[in-house]
């Protein structure tokens, strides 16, 4: 069964440093997301992304943060300087207009 | 402006139970999706179903059931029997329809299920 795919299930970084969370959306689909979940806390909204651009971003996906589809099967996040509050489990997501499918999440540790 | 509220912060139920978790939800909209994710101690989401603001339809799946109501913005979801693996992370989500489309989800706060054995 086709599925998203994630890489690094887990990264440790120090502040400032920048981090870049990958992946894999299932082949068909045309919308992809990313979402944040801090620690035992909702999962929120980040980022949605579609026809090559971003279609929609929340208050917190600020100056930050970046995605991109460099290559038409990844997409990326990009944190360009870490803080601690963005320690986190980021999950991507694609979608086929119907369900959204998610990745099984990379844990960002910002020390 | 939507949001989803899962008055349910925690339920803790023996085996074989029967448990229902509760979802509020707010939109304007008049054409919306309506979600349930499961995520287990391991921390995926597992989704669980999809549901069409038309479509008051209750389902049932197995041991799970929902019942949509429309008239009270709720959509709730019962496990019949409850097991020790159905412990997890429910989230109840919300989506606006764009071009008929599901677009992003906003999710409830969740409810943590504890069965005990």
């Amino acid at each position: 069964e086709p599925e998203v795919t994630q890489t690094p299930s887990h990264q440790v970084t120090q502040m400032g440093q920048e981090v870049i969370l990958r992946c894999v959306p299932i082949s068909n689909h045309l919308y992809f997301y990313w979402y944040r979940q801090i620690l035992g806390q909702k999962v929120e909204f980040l980022v949605s992304f579609y026809n090559n651009e971003i279609s929609e971003k929340s208050e917190i996906f600020d100056d930050q943060f970046s995605v991109e589809r460099p290559d038409g099967s990844n997409f990326t996040l990009k944190i360009r300087s870490t803080k601690l509050e963005d320690s986190a489990m980021y999950f991507c997501a694609s979608g086929d207009g119907r369900e959204l499918f998610f990745g099984e999440g990379s844990r960002l540790t910002v020390l | 402006a939507q949001k989803v509220t899962q008055a349910q912060t925690e339920i803790s139920v023996v085996e074989k139970e029967d448990v229902t978790l509760d979802c509020v939800y707010e939109t304007r909209d008049t054409t919306y999706y309506l979600f349930w994710y499961k995520q287990p101690p391991s921390g995926e989401l597992v989704f669980l179903i999809r549901r069409n603001s038309f479509d008051e339809q209750n389902e049932i799946s197995g041991r799970y059931s929902w019942n949509f109501q429309k008239s009270t913005s709720s959509f709730n979801f019962t496990i019949t029997a409850s097991q020790v693996v159905d412990s997890a992370v429910y989230f109840c989500a919300l989506s606006e329809a764009v071009g008929g489309a599901t677009n992003k989800l906003i999710f409830g706060t969740g409810t943590l299920l504890a069965v005990q054995p």
